[in-house]
């Protein structure tokens, strides 16, 4: 069974401040997607970020941006210029085989005024 | 149109009801998924449907049961549930290659 591992469950950064996610997972896959979700107060689960495993370029997309290591099975998320809007649970969830996305236990991130 | 949209947002239901919920997407998407979620925990992979064929059971009880009437429509249905299915049930869509999946809203069940 696929296991994804989420270090820290809570952190809390200021404003504006740079806050980094860590994750780590375990497959036996080659050729496999990974991405972050948020998933506001609200409850909706919102796509943050998506990498592609054959690709060594790092995905970015704004101020949200991964840094991925195929051989550590290391996948981290690094959100600069933090917003209150950021506040959320960040769940990491590779995508094993067919469909099968599998979710971290999550970090709870909180952004502080 | 981007949406996932899922009927109802809340449920209410007694141990010996019965329900459905329901999960609309007109993206084109050919997988569509359940996903339950308990408070505080990540959302767990219940079934998947894969052009309107279920590919994937996750070992889910029997008091649940699953329909893709069509390529644009999902369906959980539900029967003599426990308390312990209380949770947030989350539908979701893709291409077949599970490159990105879209969510619905959810639907928050409580069962008494």
């Amino acid at each position: 069974a696929q296991t994804v591992t989420q270090s820290q469950p809570e952190m809390s950064v200021q404003e504006a401040e740079t806050v980094t996610l860590s994750c780590t997972y375990d497959t036996s896959e080659n050729n496999y997607y990974l991405f972050w979700y948020k998933q506001p107060p609200s409850r909706q689960m919102i796509l943050v970020i998506r990498q592609e495993a054959y690709k060594q370029q790092n995905a970015t997309e704004n101020r949200f941006s991964v840094n991925f290591q195929k051989a550590a099975k290391s996948f981290s998320l690094k959100i600069s210029d933090s917003q209150l809007g950021d506040t959320a649970m960040y769940f990491c969830a590779p995508i094993q085989g067919a469909q099968k996305l599998v979710f971290g236990q999550g970090t709870r991130l909180t952004i502080n005024p | 149109d981007t949406e996932v949209t899922q009927t109802p947002k809340h449920l209410v239901m007694g141990m010996t009801n019965k329900k459905s919920l329901k999960c609309e997407q007109h993206m084109g998407h050919r997988a569509m998924y359940w996903y339950k979620q308990k408070a505080k925990k990540p959302p767990e992979l219940m079934f998947v449907y894969s052009y309107e064929k279920l590919s994937i059971n996750e070992s889910v009880r029997s008091r649940f049961s699953p329909e893709c009437p069509n390529s644009s429509l999902l369906n959980l249905h539900l029967h003599a549930l426990q308390p312990e299915d209380s949770a947030l049930y989350l539908c979701a869509s893709s291409q077949v290659n599970g490159e990105k999946l879209f969510f619905g809203s959810g639907t928050q069940l409580s069962v008494l």
